[in-house]
This record gives C-alpha cells, structure tokens and sequence, in this order.
C-alpha cells in the first residue's frame, strides 16, 4: 500500500521561532490535506492543496504542494504557545473510486516553549 | 452546526465483550469513514461508506464492522473485542472539493472515542 513518511517525528521550539515539517510518498497524490490534532480532541483541517507547485496559506501557516506530487510541506511562522499539538498531514488519490480515502503521516509533535 | 459527533467519548471493555460506537454527522456529507489512531502510526481506515447503503474495508479491518443506517449515521461494531483492539477510534465524514480533480474530499472529524479492552 502507499506510504507516507513524515518528518521530524517531534519538535521542540521557542515562542517565535518558525518551524518546517514534510511528508514524502512512494506514490502521487492528486490532493494533499494538513491537519492538526489539540490533546483529546479531532483532527481539525488547516490546509488542502490540489494543485502540484501550489502555495497555500492560512494565516501563519503555508503549506506546498510538491512539483513532484509525492512530497508536501507545511510551514509555521512565528509560533505561540497554542500551536502546540500533533501535525499530521495526509494524501489522497482522486478518482471514481477512492471516495476521498485519505492516507496519513505518522505525525509531528509541536512542543513550544514560552 | 454539531458537524461529527461520537458516542461515547470513552469506553472500557472486557476481551470478548461486544459494542459499537455512533457516529453522525449533519453536514449532508456522502461519505464517511471509521479511523483509528495508535501511538506512532497516524490514523488507519478501518471502513468507510461512500454513500448511504454502501460500505467498504479500509486499511485495518479485522475484528470490526460497519453499517451506514441511513445518510446522517454510520457505526462501528466490535463483536469481540481483542485487547489489540484498545485505541482512539475516529469518525469522519467528506464532502468533494471545488478546487480540485474530481474525486478530491475534504474529510472533518468527529471528537473520537477513546477504548480500551481489557
């Protein structure tokens, strides 16, 4: 099946420093999607990307969209202490039949310290 | 707007005990899906429904199954449960997106259920 490879595994940063995290795909992914998961809570979508080279933001966060179709990348500037929480981003292949399946990253740990 | 809900929000059970976990969402979605998380490992699809009287096995299926009851609800039953089976089990449900190729979903998720088996 498809792997996705998402690194770093966790990251602790100060208040205000910027911060990178990526996945990588043995396979193409026509759409990539970012989430972030707060304690005890949901997964909740901070950024979908449909397009390969696409640059998309949301307030502090820009996430790309790889040229290769097999890579994305999520960018946080300036980060404050509510970052903090679990990343995951996730891919999916479109198509007739793959009802929005989406296949995950194991995930990246924010700690930010004040 | 509730979005996804889940029923419970935490459950302890005995190996070999029976139950299932509600979802439901009031988005009008189609799909819908059952995940579960595990330490290290991201979210895995157990099932998923593409439409309502549909269903289908996703990553990890062993040990579960699903029934879409109508469009709103789609549930997850363990028949025995397995101490393998302990985790945080995740309902989602999509709509397709207006800027992408077709067939690309924006999934939204539930507050999840937290298990253990005992």
């Amino acid at each position: 099946g498809q792997q996705l490879n998402q690194s770093p595994q966790s990251m602790f940063i100060q208040e205000g420093e910027d911060v990178s995290m990526n996945c990588t795909s043995s396979s193409i992914f026509n759409t990539w999607l970012w989430y972030k998961q707060d304690p005890g809570e949901g997964p909740v979508l901070l950024i979908a990307l449909y397009k390969a080279g696409e640059l998309t933001s949301n307030g502090r966060l820009t996430a790309q969209f790889g040229i290769t179709r097999k890579d994305s990348f999520l960018n946080i500037s300036a980060s404050i202490p509510s970052d903090v929480g679990i990343y995951f981003c996730a891919g999916q292949t479109a198509g007739g039949t793959s009802y929005g399946k989406l296949t995950f990253g194991q995930g990246t740990i924010l700690t930010v310290h004040p | 707007n509730a979005g996804v809900t889940q029923t419970p929000k935490f459950q302890v059970l005995k190996t070999g005990q029976s139950m299932t976990l509600q979802c439901a969402q009031d988005m009008n979605h189609n799909s819908m899906y059952w995940y579960r998380q595990d330490p290290g490992m991201g979210l895995r699809l157990i099932y998923y429904s593409a439409s309502e009287g549909t269903t289908d096995k996703g990553e990890v299926p062993n040990g579960y199954n699903v029934s879409r009851l109508n469009k709103r609800e789609f549930s997850l039953r363990l028949e025995s449960a397995a101490p393998s089976q302990t985790s945080v089990y995740f309902c989602a449900s999509a709509r397709p997106t207006s800027g992408g190729a077709i067939g690309s979903y924006e999934q939204y998720f539930g507050p999840g259920t937290r298990l253990t088996v005992t």
